[in-house]
């Protein structure tokens, strides 16, 4: 049973480009949340989606926006590039209604903006 | 404000001693869920154990068991018979139930455990 698998693993941009990360979710899932790590710190949630549409945010500016398809994969798009913007992000995905279970993560996309 | 605290940046341990890593919560909410999950260094997020805050029971998994104190608002890990696999970062999350949605994951710093031979 295939896990969350994220792509690509490494990236490196220069600042002010635009990067889209993609997100399959565990076989049997149907939501998928989008959280930034910074170097030494806990992951941020950035947002959710269910059934296609964006179900909750965090604090993360315009910039950050998603998408998800009808398979249930997400993407993650940022725009104008910040070299703030350099983290680790982790997509992870759950079935509505299973939250008492916990979410499953990939491994993640390490984002370089230099 | 939804925070989660954990007070110990770093700890090490023998192997085969036991461990407790500490964490605290706040949440005006009364009906949650508490997570530990480990990182190691291959970066993906592993779930170690989950509590449901409507039980007072505290959860077991193997070697990995929690004392759950919520008037207190504390949710902490005990690692039994530490491994050398159990080196990695700990991090403990809660979410709330969010009705027909998803809450979303509240993550502390994280503690960096090292288990030495």
């Amino acid at each position: 049973d295939a896990g969350v698998t994220q792509s690509p693993t490494h990236l490196i941009k220069t600042r002010g480009q635009q990067v889209t990360l993609r997100c399959s979710p565990k076989s049997g899932h149907d939501t998928v949340s989008w959280y930034q790590q910074a170097l030494g710190q806990g992951p941020q949630f950035i947002f959710q989606y269910y059934e296609e549409e964006e179900r909750q945010r965090g604090n993360f500016p315009d910039r950050f926006s998603g998408h998800q398809f009808p398979n249930y994969s997400s993407e993650l798009n940022v725009n104008a590039l910040l070299l703030g913007d350099s983290a680790l992000y982790l997509c992870a995905s759950s079935l509505v209604g299973g939250i008492v279970y916990g979410y499953t993560f990939g491994s993640g996309t390490r984002l370089t903006v230099v | 404000a939804q925070t989660v605290t954990q007070s110990q940046p770093e700890m090490s341990v023998q192997e085969a001693e036991t461990v407790t890593l500490s964490c605290t919560y706040d949440t005006s909410e009364n009906n949650y869920y508490l997570f530990w999950y480990k990182q190691p260094p291959s970066r993906q997020m592993i779930l170690v154990i989950r509590q449901e805050a409507y039980k007072q029971q505290n959860a077991t998994e193997n070697r990995f068991s929690v004392n759950f104190q919520k008037a207190a608002k504390s949710f902490s890990l005990k690692i039994s018979d530490s491994q050398l696999g159990d080196t990695a970062m700990y991090f403990c999350a809660f979410t709330t139930h969010g009705g027909g949605s998803q809450g979303n994951l509240i993550f502390g710093k994280g503690t960096k455990l090292s288990v030495k031979p």
